[in-house]
C-alpha cells in the first residue's frame, strides 16, 4: 500500500538529548513537510522540502534540523536547543508544491 | 495567506447532514479553499478543495458563496467516524512553498 510512515508512534527522551524522528513515503512525491502540533492547537510548519537535497525553514525551525538525501525520506532531528520539544509531530508529502498534502500518523514525543 | 474563521465546535446527530461553515472575508482571487479533517491522535486527511464552483467528491460537498467570502463543507449523512476536527484553509495558488496554515478548526461531535 502507498502511504507515509512515521516511526515510532511514541517516543520518550531525557532533556538534553537529540532525537531523530523518521518519515518515509512511497508515493513518489517530490515535496515533504514537518509540522508540530501542541494540545488543542493547529499545526505549525517546521521545515519543508520541495526536492531532494533542498529544504526550507518554516515558521518554527529553531531547535530543529532536517535532511533530504533521498526522495522517500525526510528525517527530523529535535535538538537539545529546542526549548519545548514535547509535542505531536506530523510528516506530510505532496506530489508537488501546489496540491493537497498527505499526512502520516504522527509521532508523539515526550521529553522529561 | 488570508485568514479563515470557523466555529470552535458543532454537534450533529448520526445519519443527519452536517453543514460546517467557514468565513474568509479577505480571500483573494487566487486563493483556493481547502478542507482537511483530523481524527483524534491521527494526521490530518484531505477532504476537498475548490476555487469558485461548488465541488463534490465521495467524502463531502463544498459550497462556495458567490462572493467567495464564505464556504460550507457539507457531510451528507454524518457517521460516528466523521467525528473529527475540520480545518478550512486558504491556499494561494501562486505560493510555491505550499505552506498550509492550520488554525484550530471546528471540532465536530456526532451523537448516536
Amino acid at each position: 500500500d502507498g502511504g507515509i510512515t512515521q516511526s515510532p508512534k511514541y517516543l520518550f527522551r531525557k532533556e538534553g538529548q537529540n532525537v531523530t524522528l523518521s518519515c518515509e513515503q512511497n508515493l513518489n512525491h517530490d515535496a515533504m513537510y514537518w509540522y508540530r502540533q501542541d494540545p488543542g492547537q493547529g499545526l505549525r510548519l517546521i521545515y519543508y522540502s520541495q526536492i531532494v537535497n533542498d529544504f526550507q525553514k518554516g515558521d518554527i525551525a529553531e531547535g530543529y534540523s532536517v535532511s533530504r538525501e533521498k526522495k522517500e525520506s525526510f528525517p527530523l532531528t529535535v535538538t537539545s536547543a529546542q526549548k519545548n520539544p514535547t509535542a505531536f509531530y506530523l510528516c506530510a508529502s505532496s506530489m508537488h508544491s501546489r496540491v493537497e498534502q498527505y499526512f502520516g500518523p504522527g509521532t508523539r514525543l515526550t521529553v522529561t | 495567506d488570508a485568514k479563515t474563521t470557523q466555529p470552535n465546535s458543532m454537534e450533529s446527530n448520526e445519519e443527519e447532514p452536517v453543514h460546517l461553515p467557514c468565513n474568509h472575508s479577505t480571500i483573494s482571487g487566487t486563493d483556493y479553499i481547502h478542507w482537511y479533517r483530523q481524527l483524534p491522535s491521527q494526521g490530518p486527511e484531505y477532504v476537498i478543495h475548490g476555487l469558485t464552483s461548488n465541488v463534490n467528491n465521495r467524502m463531502a460537498s463544498l459550497a462556495i458563496a458567490e462572493d467567495r467570502k464564505s464556504s460550507t463543507l457539507i457531510l451528507h449523512r454524518a457517521t460516528l467516524r466523521d467525528a473529527a476536527v475540520y480545518y478550512c484553509i486558504l491556499r494561494d495558488v501562486r505560493d510555491t512553498g505550499n505552506q498550509f496554515y492550520f488554525g484550530t478548526g471546528t471540532s465536530l461531535t456526532v451523537i448516536p
